[in-house]
């Protein structure tokens, strides 16, 4: 069984620049999380999608972040613009229930 | 607001010694999660305890639940090298009654076995 892709692995930006990370979920799963993950912390969970409509994004910085699931496959996870505290490794993960989560390896992000 | 707390954050151990993870949360929650996180990887779950008194064995790791206590322990026996690594616990929470499910994140004990 293939895991989560996720890309890009790494990603060093400027501030006020923007980016985008994209996510493919494990075949049929359909709920689809982005946490972001600050060095030395525990995930955090910026938005879940089931299908392709969003569950919760009430942690989700909506002034600068946005996320979509086009499909109800893919994901993408955008921020515009950056800041320096986004620094941080920002992890996809998908479930067929919520017994378990599968995480892919994450898109380590460097703001400069 | 669900809180979950993990002690110790930081332990460095002995190879061949025995020690336990804590992970404390502040509200009611029947289910619990531990995952293991090697650097520059991504997050592996090791266990999931869905119930009072819940205990679950894999090698060298064993975990247990106890909902009264709001507790759940990660015990280590006789620790190798190949340990060394992340631990984190996750407890399910439902914010509100009408909101869907979120896992709440520990900070992570991060664990090295020395030779």
């Amino acid at each position: 069984e293939a895991g989560v892709a996720q890309s890009p692995r790494y990603k060093i930006i400027e501030k006020r620049q923007s980016v985008a990370f994209w996510c493919n979920p494990i075949s049929g799963h359909a709920t689809l999380y982005w946490y972001q993950q600050i060095l030395g912390q525990g995930p955090k969970l910026l938005i879940q999608f089931q299908n392709n409509g969003v569950v919760d994004d009430s942690q989700l910085p909506k002034d600068r972040f946005s996320a979509e699931r086009l499909k109800g496959v893919d994901s993408t996870l955008k921020i515009q613009p950056a800041k320096l505290e986004d620094s941080a490794v920002y992890l996809c993960a998908s479930s067929l229930r919520i017994t378990e989560a599968f995480f892919g390896q994450g898109t380590r992000l460097t703001v400069v | 607001e669900l809180k979950v707390e993990q002690n110790p954050l930081f332990l460095s151990m002995q190879e061949g010694k025995n020690y336990t993870i804590y992970c404390n949360y502040s509200t009611t929650s029947d289910r619990l999660y531990w995952y293991r996180q090697d650097p520059g990887k991504s997050l592996e779950s090791l266990f999931v305890l869905l119930s009072n008194g819940a205990v679950k064995q894999e090698g060298r790791l064993m975990a247990s639940l106890d909902t009264k206590a709001r507790l759940s322990t990660l015990h280590i026996t006789a620790a190798v090298h190949d340990l060394s690594a992340t631990y984190f616990c996750a407890v399910l929470s439902f914010p509100r009654i009408d909101s869907n499910y979120q896992l709440i994140w520990g900070a992570g004990t991060k664990l090295i076995i020395k030779p």
